[in-house]
């Protein structure tokens, strides 16, 4: 599996575009990235997951360049109500793979 | 998606006890796994439930510990044994169809509190 590393805490503010990256510089050929956001006393929820270049739903975008040793989550217009923590997991579950969670990024968002 | 149940919610137990935390799915899941979370951490993977034979447990986490049955594709209970304060936690049930496979659903959990 491999490893990914984010930055630990990350402030901004209402109405900005927030962008959190993770670094995976061993992922695997078959690899996933995905995203996960969890709020106080909730568990996990699902973002996005992409396998390359640019990913994009509802909530977020997802950019990952060609060499796919990182990926940017991207948040636009984020609101007091996208405080979390935000977990980015790489790896293939369709070969078996456990989803492990790294220690995550928690955003805080200011009025 | 699905709806994923948990209970209890919360409890505060004693100090050698047991509990098991039951974990209810609305649909017949491919995958069902048990995390623990304890305060300010990120999440711990206990193990994966195989339905119907032993669950898969990860390094540090024994079954004598940490028994877990899932007799079915919906269910699937976590029983932590012997309890003392280090156990207080939250433990979180999450399953994944295999149609969506690398997506995660999670229960809300059960918070755990040892005395």
């Amino acid at each position: 599996l491999a490893k990914t590393t984010q930055p630990i805490s990350m402030d901004s503010y209402e109405g900005q575009e927030v962008n959190i990256t993770c670094s995976h510089n061993n992922i695997a050929t078959n690899d996933y990235i995905t995203w996960y956001q969890q709020f106080p006393s909730q568990g996990p929820r699902f973002i996005i997951q992409g396998y390359k270049t640019k990913v994009t739903n509802e909530v977020a975008s997802l950019f990952i360049p060609a060499d796919r040793k990182s990926s940017t989550l991207s948040l636009p217009r984020v609101s007091l109500s996208d405080t979390a923590v935000y977990y980015c997991l790489v790896g293939d579950t369709r070969r078996d793979d456990k989803i492990i969670f790294g220690k995550g990024t928690r955003l805080h968002i200011l009025p | 998606s699905a709806v994923i149940s948990q209970k209890p919610s919360r409890d505060i137990c004693q100090r050698g006890t047991s509990l098991t935390i039951q974990c209810q799915v609305d649909s017949q899941v491919t995958m069902m796994f048990w995390y623990r979370q304890q305060p300010g951490q990120s999440l711990t993977l206990i193990a994966t439930a195989n339905q119907g034979s032993e669950a898969t447990y990860e390094s540090g986490f024994v079954i004598d510990k940490f028994p877990i049955s899932r007799p079915n594709l919906t269910f699937s209970t976590l029983t932590v044994s012997n309890m003392s304060p280090e156990d207080s936690s939250i433990y979180l049930c999450s399953v994944e169809f295999l149609a969506e496979a690398g997506e995660l659903f999670f229960g809300e959990g059960s918070r755990l509190t040892v005395l």
